[in-house]
């Protein structure tokens, strides 16, 4: 039973454009939430984060919306760069315990 | 910014063989490491969660006398794979949480990763 999910296994965008990838949850007690990147054979990388009593959290081009009542959140990257080609993870977790991973999302930007 | 390393990055062994992945915390002190592995294009699963100066906590289906986990500082944690298999091989990545309350309460920062090639 997977608590975390991200249903897109893979997104291409083109250089510039908006990248957006979502990611859903079934556990109303996840309260805390992080998007990591991660390229092979690399250890993941965090990227932001954000908790449940905000429903938007931005740094620079990231920025995560979180949707409590659909128990969805989303990372948009504007402007994508080619450098953001990577596969991206959404981990949530209750009161900043043990986070629980989605399967992640490969981005790929195209030139 | 918190910074995780591992050692080694890559190991080969022998089937039957253990083998010590170190994970340190460098410039934070970690009261909390988590130990993931990754198989190919799939998710991290957690392994073990170990605070210092404790037992691990291992998770479900996880053989603990198999994957030997010791957090003897607020710096170090290692993972000994015991008498290694070829579905032992896969990427194994440690994380780390700092003492709360800190910037990092709730973030854990991620080692660069070990990958493991028994033979």
């Amino acid at each position: 039973d997977q608590q975390v999910k991200q249903n897109s296994p893979s997104l291409s965008v083109q250089e510039g454009r908006i990248s957006i990838l979502n990611c859903d949850y079934t556990n109303s007690m996840f309260d805390y939430f992080l998007w990591y990147k991660k390229y092979p054979a690399e250890g993941p990388t965090f990227l932001i984060s954000i908790s449940s009593i905000k429903d938007k959290n931005e740094d620079g081009r990231f920025t995560v919306f979180l949707n409590k009542s659909a128990k969805h959140l989303s990372l948009h990257i504007v402007p994508s760069q080619p450098g953001d080609s990577a596969v991206y993870f959404c981990a949530a977790s209750a009161g900043g315990q043990n986070f629980v991973f989605g399967p992640g999302t490969r981005l790929s930007v195209l030139p | 910014g918190a910074v995780v390393s591992q050692h080694p990055s890559w190991v080969i062994c022998k089937s039957g063989t253990s083998v010590k992945i170190e994970c340190r915390s460098l410039d934070f002190q970690a009261t909390t490491m988590f130990w993931y592995r990754q198989f190919p294009k799939q998710s991290l699963m957690l392994m073990a969660t170990s605070n210092e100066g404790s037992k691990a906590t291992y998770e479900q289906g996880v053989e603990k006398d198999k994957f030997l986990i010791n957090h003897a500082s607020l710096t170090l944690s290692t993972l000994t794979v015991t008498s290694a298999h070829p579905e032992d091989s896969s990427f194994y990545i440690c994380s780390a949480r700092g003492r709360a309350p800190t910037s990092w309460t709730y973030e854990q920062y991620f080692g660069p990763g070990t990958r493991l090639t028994v033979t």
